[in-house]
């Protein structure tokens, strides 16, 4: 069964830069059927795509993120990272990690990590 | 930009129920990049449906999909206890890959 667990500061100070990394158990990274993506929640309200990776490197990102957003992927570790720099308190939410589906499940999110809170305080 | 609005924004109803929700995008889409998603409090989002129709695995039959160009519709046709939480509708862009979430709607209990 496909896991994926989020790891990462729960606390950022403004400006700074956030980093998560995702660790994938019980699959891998490298099938061109999926893709590995990022998604976020503030707290009480909706979920907002950040972006996604191709086990290639090739990235996507969501357009009001992308000149803050870089995504990596290490398929040796089987882990993705997500880095959102010159924070705010606005980027304060829940991240959550998932598997993007291109191909069964067209369009899904169909694999997703419990999520980790991160706070933008200081 | 494809906005997508769902609607009502809270549904209270009783358990047993029928549960009628709304999803409109601002220009027609693909039908089958249309999916919806469960979120219950402190979890995950859980995939429901994708392809506007389609059931994902483990999910009861009492949830069904359907709609076409702008407007799509979540029916989950007799509500069970576990079935009180929030749902997204989510529209899929291929090129490039884009994902867009609606505002969700909460069902509530009664």
């Amino acid at each position: 069964q496909l896991q994926l667990q989020e790891s990462g500061p729960g606390l950022v100070k403004p400006s700074e830069a956030l980093s998560l990394t995702c660790t994938v158990s019980g699959g891998s990274l490298m099938s061109s059927n999926y893709y590995w993506g990022w998604i976020r929640q503030p707290p009480g309200k909706g979920l907002e795509w950040i972006g996604g990776i191709y086990y290639t490197g090739i990235t996507y990102y969501n357009p009001s993120l992308k000149s803050r957003v870089t995504i990596s992927v290490d398929t040796s570790k089987i882990q993705f990272s997500l880095r959102l720099s010159s924070v705010t308190a606005a980027d304060t939410a829940v991240y959550y990690c998932t598997r993007l589906n291109r191909v069964t499940f067209v369009g899904t999110a169909d694999y997703w990590g419990r999520g980790t809170l991160v706070t933008v305080s200081s | 930009e494809i906005v997508l609005t769902q609607s009502p924004g809270t549904l209270s109803l009783s358990p047993g129920e029928r549960a009628t929700l709304s999803c409109w995008a601002s220009q027609s889409v693909p039908s089958n990049y249309l999916i919806w998603y469960q979120q219950k409090p402190g979890q995950a989002p859980r995939l429901l449906i994708y392809g506007a129709s389609s059931r994902a695995a483990g999910v009861p039959d009492r949830f069904s999909g359907s709609g076409s160009g702008t407007d799509f519709t979540l029916t989950i046709s007799r509500l069970e206890p576990e079935d009180f939480a929030v749902y997204y509708c989510q529209w899929y862009g291929s090129s490039p890959p884009m994902f867009i979430f609606g505002p969700g709607t909460k069902v509530e209990i009664k």
